[in-house]
């Protein structure tokens, strides 16, 4: 069947380290996106990336849509990086909407 | 930039009464969806709307109903609302296929 997996669930990093998610889908991909879950529930997009390499600010993501993969990297992170990160993909064979990943739940300590 | 709202951030019902959740979005994006988000099931697909007076089920719909009479407004009706609705319910829209933008969120309680 269809499936979105995200690795690690669960990361603790010291403020300032890096870190790298993961996001592996089972199909071939129409779109893909990165959101940032904040304490409050909030969705925010981070990016809109069904292949190659984006970057904004410390947050940077690559898809490699052939190897049904997409990697999100934070550098030098802060506490306010602390959330949950989803991947959502729009999978060709899957209709009209987005396949939302576990999440991977990032926590940034000082 | 686009804005995306939810009627309420919280709201407690009691068991059997009738809920509207309503969303609205300011982008004229034709497709419409709501989703509830459940700690360990992550976000979940109710229903989603891809023009006016149009509506599609979702991975779980039973429960729910929607409509959808304007292009900016999708509402979600729980009929006679029940303890396991308790949940998060987010809305989202967007252009076609491409990217979706979320409400903030709205935190449902029912006892």
């Amino acid at each position: 069947g269809i499936q979105v997996e995200q690795s690690p669930p669960d990361l603790i990093l010291q403020e300032g380290a890096n870190s790298t998610l993961r996001c592996n889908f089972s199909d071939s991909v129409n779109n893909l996106q990165w959101f940032h879950q904040n304490p409050w529930g909030q969705l925010i997009n981070l990016f809109y990336i069904p292949s190659g390499t984006k970057q904004n600010g410390r947050l940077s993501a690559t898809t490699v849509a052939t190897e049904r993969y997409s990697l999100l990297y934070i550098s030098s992170s802060q506490t306010t990086d602390s959330g949950v990160y989803f991947c959502a993909v729009d999978l060709i064979n899957y209709g009209q909407n987005f396949v939302f990943g576990p999440g991977t739940r990032l926590s940034v300590l000082p | 930039d686009v804005k995306v709202t939810q009627s309420s951030r919280y709201l407690v019902k009691r068991t059997g009464e009738k809920v509207f959740l309503e969303c609205v979005q300011d982008m004229d994006h034709e497709n419409m969806f709501w989703y509830r988000q459940d700690p360990g099931l992550g976000l979940r697909l109710i229903y989603f709307s891809y023009d006016v007076k149009m509506k599609e089920k979702g991975d779980i719909p039973e429960g729910y109903s929607v409509s959808r009479e304007k292009k900016e407004r999708f509402s979600l009706i729980l009929e006679s609302a029940s303890t396991n609705q308790t949940s998060m319910y987010l809305c989202a829209s967007s252009w076609g296929r491409e990217q979706q933008y979320f409400g903030p969120g709205t935190r449902l309680t029912v006892t």
